[in-house]
């Protein structure tokens, strides 16, 4: 059974620091990551989304790797703003040998908050 | 173009009671998913439709839970004699083909509330 972790929990920093944002996973056999953004009471707004052929995948101030051999992906956010708090999730579907394709498991979350 | 849409944005409801939420996907998307995030358990699966093929219902925690799509479009999630443990946050998402490639696009979510 795929488990997603991501570390820390939380964070807290002051604007215009570059942070890095954690997720790892147990079963590497993935087809792709997707990194996601949550705001209090919203739904989910997908940020990257990476295929498993890949390694890092860029949009705008956010870069996302994936090194599918050792189960790991980091978000990395460049200058942060107090716009970007919000609460940063990671998902995977199954394996590629299953058949729920739309089953993404996530992670806990990491809750990012910038300061001014 | 219009997102995914959920109705309603909030409900409350008494234990025992049956409770119906609604989610409309982004028009044209094949694929639609129901999660259900609560404190204490994060983000979970709960069934995934497919146009015409048979839902992947895994994820339901029990026979209270069921779901339906109706026309290839609009998605219905029924919770039969509502529990307090059914208290959460009910997303739904939609995606363009068979998922594994493409990006889910989610709604804002319904809150649950069983008093």
């Amino acid at each position: 059974k795929q488990e997603v972790t991501q570390i820390p929990a939380a964070l807290s920093v002051p604007e215009g620091e570059n942070l890095v944002l954690n997720c790892s996973f147990t079963d590497s056999a993935i087809y792709n990551l997707q990194w996601f953004r949550q705001d209090p009471g919203k739904g989910l707004t997908s940020l990257l989304l990476i295929q498993s052929s890949q390694r890092e995948q860029t949009s705008g101030r956010l870069n996302a790797s994936l090194d599918k051999s050792s189960g790991r992906s980091t978000l990395y956010i460049a200058a942060s703003q107090p716009g970007d708090s919000a609460t940063y999730l990671c998902a995977v579907p199954p394996n590629a040998g299953g058949t729920s394709y739309g089953k993404l498991t996530f992670g806990q979350g990491t809750i990012l908050t910038v300061h001014p | 173009g219009a997102g995914v849409s959920q109705s309603p944005s909030n409900k409350v409801t008494e234990k025992g009671k049956d409770v119906e939420l609604r989610c409309d996907p982004i028009s044209g998307h094949t694929a639609l998913y129901w999660y259900r995030q609560s404190l204490g358990q994060g983000l979970e699966f709960l069934i995934y439709f497919q146009g015409n093929s048979a839902p992947d219902k895994s994820g339901l925690p029990s026979d209270r839970f069921s779901a339906e799509r109706t026309g290839g479009s609009v998605s219905t999630l029924t919770i039969q004699r509502t529990q307090q443990e059914d208290s959460a946050v009910y997303l739904c998402a939609s995606s363009s083909a068979r998922g594994l490639r493409k990006t889910q696009y989610f709604g804002p979510g319904t809150r649950l509330l069983v008093l």
